[in-house]
C-alpha cells in the first residue's frame, strides 16, 4: 500500500497570509490526525478526523481549522499566519476503529512551513 | 494539565553502549506508544504498551510500561549506528487526549 501523502513538502508564506495543507491516508484508513513539530514545543496534538467530523482536538487557536472529506483525505488550513506558526506540519493515519491511541498511526513526511 | 516528561533530552554513547529513555505523565495513561525519528523524517511507529507492568521486546529494545500508568521506559541494547535518531513517548489519557513527550535525541560515536 501506499504510505500517507503531504502535499506540498514545503512552503513559503507571510504574516497575515494564510495556508492550507493536504493530507491523503493509507487506503482504507478512516482517521488522520494533525500534529505541528517545531524544536521548541515538540509534537503537539491539533486535531483528528474520523468519517468527516473533527474526534479531538488539542489546544491550539482557532486559526487552525480543518476538515475531512468522504474518501478519507485531510485538509488543515490556518488563517493569518504568524511567524511563530512556522512548523513541520505533520499528519498521521489509522484504521480508526478505536478511540485513544489503541492503533498504530502512520505519518507522512509532514510538510515544513515558513512563515516570513 | 496532563504533561508527559521525557529524559534525557540528549544522550551521546560510544557504539555498543546501552540507552535508556524515560517518560513519566503527571496522570494515569490508558496506553503509550513509541516512535522513532531519523533525522530529516517522519516520526515511525514502534510499539504501544496498554497493560500495567507490561514489558515488549523487539529485538534488542524493551519497552516497559509502569505499574502505576505513569511512567515508561525504551532501552536499547549494545547500540548500533542505526538506532541514532530521536525517540519519542506518546501517552493517551483516559479522554482520548495524546500528548508527545519531547524526546530524545540519540547521537552515537562509531
Amino acid at each position: 500500500k501506499a504510505g500517507v501523502t503531504q502535499t506540498p513538502r514545503y512552503l513559503i508564506k507571510t504574516r497575515g497570509q494564510q495556508v492550507t495543507l493536504s493530507c491523503s491516508p493509507i487506503s482504507g484508513h478512516r482517521s488522520v490526525s494533525w500534529y505541528q513539530q517545531t524544536p521548541g514545543q515538540g509534537l503537539q496534538f491539533l486535531f483528528e478526523y474520523f468519517s468527516e467530523t473533527q474526534r479531538n482536538k488539542g489546544n491550539f487557536p482557532g486559526r487552525f481549522s480543518g476538515r475531512q472529506f468522504s474518501n478519507s483525505r485531510s485538509e488543515m488550513n490556518v488563517s493569518t499566519l504568524e511567524l511563530g506558526d512556522s512548523a513541520l506540519y505533520l499528519c498521521a493515519s489509522s484504521l480508526g476503529n478505536m478511540r485513544g491511541g489503541a492503533e498504530t498511526q502512520y505519518f507522512g513526511p509532514g510538510t515544513r512551513l515558513l512563515v516570513l | 494539565g496532563q504533561q508527559v516528561m521525557q529524559i534525557p533530552q540528549y544522550q551521546h554513547v560510544q557504539e555498543g553502549e546501552d540507552f535508556t529513555t524515560y517518560c513519566n505523565s503527571s496522570t494515569t495513561l490508558s496506553n503509550i506508544q513509541w516512535y522513532k525519528q531519523r533525522p530529516g523524517g517522519h516520526p515511525v511507529f514502534l510499539i504501544q504498551l496498554v497493560k500495567s507492568g507490561e514489558v515488549k521486546k523487539q529485538k534488542r529494545l524493551t519497552f516497559q510500561f509502569g505499574e502505576a500508568k505513569k511512567n515508561s521506559s525504551l532501552h536499547i541494547t549494545a547500540t548500533q549506528t542505526t538506532d541514532v535518531g530521536t525517540y519519542f513517548c506518546a501517552g493517551y489519557s483516559s479522554a482520548s487526549k495524546i500528548i508527545f513527550g519531547s524526546g530524545t535525541r540519540l547521537s552515537i560515536r562509531p
